[in-house]
């Protein structure tokens, strides 16, 4: 069965500092990769997503992600932080057979001033 | 982008009552429609798929019996908690998809529900 693992639970950083959150999937087939972002009490909302082409996409308030085949890995970066970036991160895969999109743990990202 | 709409986004019950939730696709039609279920500070944890004109597809240990799901029209998809216990309170998140292409899903904004 396909799964996702995010190993950074929590993560603090200071404004203007880089990030880079990691996600890894288990899949030996073709995956489509998606990043969410959960902010303080709203719903999800779609960061990137990759689903063929060019493997580091771009996403939205400065995100991108670059997706490495060979290390099943699907990484988030954004060079420079902002405070408002404060939220819940969530990366998620959807193998297609079935088709059904499946959630990595989470990871809380809070940014300091 | 696409928009999904829940309802409703708060509900409080006495435990053994069953609670309705609505999810709809405002401005798509959607074939299938996702329950997830999220606890407090973790992921989100996909119960099962809705398929419109048919039998919904459980996932593994959710039971089907508790969570009854109807997906009546290509816009609506439901949930229903039945006889609800402290146990099942939770955040409960309903998605489509607007592009059987690539699997992006949208979300709804979420019910919570807090069993008495």
């Amino acid at each position: 069965a396909q799964s996702v693992s995010q190993h950074n639970h929590h993560v603090i950083l200071s404004e203007a500092a880089s990030l880079e959150l990691g996600c890894n999937y288990s899949y030996g087939g073709t995956v489509n990769l998606f990043w969410y972002v959960q902010y303080p009490g709203q719903h999800l909302q779609l960061l990137l997503k990759y689903f063929s082409g060019d493997p580091l996409v771009k996403g939205i308030k400065g995100f991108e992600a670059e997706f490495i085949k060979s290390k099943f890995s699907f990484n988030l970066r954004k060079p420079s932080v902002q405070w408002s970036d404060t939220a819940e991160y969530f990366c998620a895969v959807n193998a297609r057979t079935p088709d059904k999109l499946i959630f990595g743990t989470g990871t809380r990202l809070q940014v300091f001033p | 982008g696409a928009v999904v709409s829940q309802h409703p986004s708060w509900v409080i019950c006495k435990s053994g009552t069953s609670v309705k939730i609505e999810c709809r696709s405002l401005d798509f039609q959607a074939t299938t429609m996702f329950w997830y279920r999220q606890f407090p500070k973790q992921s989100l944890m996909l119960m099962a798929t809705s398929n419109e004109g048919s039998k919904a597809t459980y996932e593994q240990g959710v039971e089907k019996d508790k969570f009854l799901i109807n997906h009546a029209s290509l816009t609506l998809s439901t949930l229903t908690v039945t006889s609800a216990h402290p146990e099942d309170s939770s955040f409960y998140i309903c998605s489509a998809s607007a592009d059987t292409n690539t699997g992006e899903l949208f979300f709804g904004e979420g019910s919570r529900l807090t069993v008495l």
